[in-house]
């Protein structure tokens, strides 16, 4: 397809368990986010890649996240050790140029829910 | 550091009426600012952005935002809203030197026929 693709749309876990989520951005797209979207809370970012440079990683709440970007392209987002708290929806988007003059393209996320 | 204000949950209107989702901001330096809609079950949506120049902007399905800097606010409107306007949106600012979107925690609209 087109746009940016997440999988899986659906992930229950028992605490304690680690996590990956996907996200395949729009073909050509350099920028990659994560971001978290909790009930009530609006939109936390969480990492940020663009091109080969280092990632923005400051969003990320704890030594329990991680993400990488392979190739330029893919990029997945590992939870370890999931706790309740990190139940939400986490948002993939990508865009083609400098994301402050550029719209980013969301994918319909991963909703995670933590048991 | 830079955030988002969007001070109402909610947002009531009939159809046909004019519609103001309301939102300020801070951020160091000139902001660019956005506004995103997320219709049920679908993903984020861009509706508009503001980076330079004219201070009323346009954008998708009629809506049109207004930036104003000595109110350091971007209200979004539109002259006549349609029940099918009804979602959940976010207003987004980024500053000079700042790396990600911060987005506001969303206002939900919804319009009554």
């Amino acid at each position: 397809g087109a746009g940016v693709s997440q999988s899986p749309s659906n992930k229950v876990t028992e605490k304690g368990k680690d996590v990956e989520l996907r996200c395949d951005p729009i073909s050509g797209h350099t920028a990659l986010y994560w971001y978290r979207q909790s009930l009530g809370q609006g939109l936390e970012f969480l990492i940020y890649f663009q091109g080969n440079s280092a990632p923005d990683k400051s969003g990320l709440p704890s030594d329990r996240f991680s993400a990488e970007r392979t190739g330029g392209s893919v990029s997945t987002l590992t939870i370890q050790r999931t706790q309740q708290e990190d139940s939400a929806v986490y948002l993939c988007a990508s865009s083609s140029g400098q994301h402050n003059t550029g719209e980013l393209f969301f994918g319909e996320g991963s909703r995670l829910t933590v048991l | 550091a830079q955030s988002v204000a969007q001070p109402e949950d909610q947002v009531n209107v009939a159809e046909g009426n004019p519609l103001t989702v309301k939102c300020t901001y801070s951020v160091s330096g000139n902001p660019y600012l956005f506004w995103y809609v997320q219709y049920p079950n679908r993903g984020l949506q861009f509706l508009l952005k503001y980076i330079t120049g004219d201070n009323l902007v346009k954008g998708s399905y009629g809506f049109e935002a207004e930036f104003n800097k000595s109110q350091t606010s971007f209200h979004l409107k539109k002259p006549s809203a349609l029940v099918s306007d009804s979602a959940l949106y976010f207003c987004a600012v980024i500053g000079t030197g700042r790396r990600a979107l911060t987005f506001g925690s969303g206002t939900r609209l919804q319009v009554q026929p």
